[in-house]
């Protein structure tokens, strides 16, 4: 079974600065696919980076970017330059290739970034 | 471009009473459709999927149940609601190599 473990309920940095999240995974499969969802209070999910684990190459977006570790099944995820508007609820998901590809969440961390 | 609709945005209901939460899809065909609870603003729990018409799996057995009576249409249903049937309610979209698209969510409140 697929399990997602997010071991950081509450975090904080100051503005500008950087931060990482921790997530560890638990899948049998070599296929698939690991995911960062951020939740603002407005409670939209919204898609922050995303990970194939068959790219050995660190995915990143802007100011955010991961260390994917596959044989520790490890995805942790850095924000950089941490500005106001990162404060959130932060999830992390893997969803394996096959069973309709549906995503396992984690519990989240709640980020606040401190003026 | 895609888009979900999902309503309505808030709900207040009487234990006891029935459910119908209804999520649909614009713009891409065979999506796969999901189901997803949210309480107390932490991890999201996977309800329901659906990769096809009639198609539903099931993830965790319950006081609800799900229907897909079109191809981009998705919907939640109770027929007795329970107080902890009480969450954020979110439907959600992906195709085999995108990411999860979600929709606004519900706020369900059983009184």
């Amino acid at each position: 079974a697929q399990t997602v473990t997010q071991s950081q309920p509450e975090m904080s940095v100051q503005e500008a600065e950087t931060v990482t999240l921790s997530c560890t995974y638990d899948t049998s499969e070599s296929n698939y696919y690991l995911f960062w969802y951020k939740q603002p209070p407005s409670r939209q999910m919204i898609l922050v980076i995303r990970q194939e684990a068959y790219k050995q190459q660190n995915a990143t977006e802007n100011r955010f970017s991961v260390n994917f570790q596959k044989a520790a099944k490890s995805f942790s995820l850095k924000i950089s330059d941490s500005q106001l508007g990162d404060t959130a609820m932060y999830f992390c998901a893997s969803a394996l290739y096959n069973q309709g590809g549906k995503l396992i969440f984690g519990q989240g961390t709640e980020l606040s970034v401190k003026p | 471009s895609q888009t979900i609709h999902q309503w309505p945005a808030t709900l207040v209901q009487p234990v006891g009473s029935p459910l119908s939460l209804e999520c649909t899809v614009e713009g891409t065909s065979n999506p796969n459709l999901y189901w997803y609870r949210q309480a107390a603003g932490r991890g999201l729990q996977l309800l329901f999927y659906s990769v096809g018409i009639g198609q539903i799996s099931s993830e965790v057995p319950q006081n609800l149940s799900a229907s897909r009576p079109q191809d981009r249409q998705f919907i939640l249903s109770s027929k007795k609601l329970l107080l902890s049937d009480s969450g954020f309610y979110l439907c959600a979209w992906r195709t085999f190599d995108s990411p999860l698209h979600f929709g606004n969510g519900t706020r369900l409140t059983v009184t």
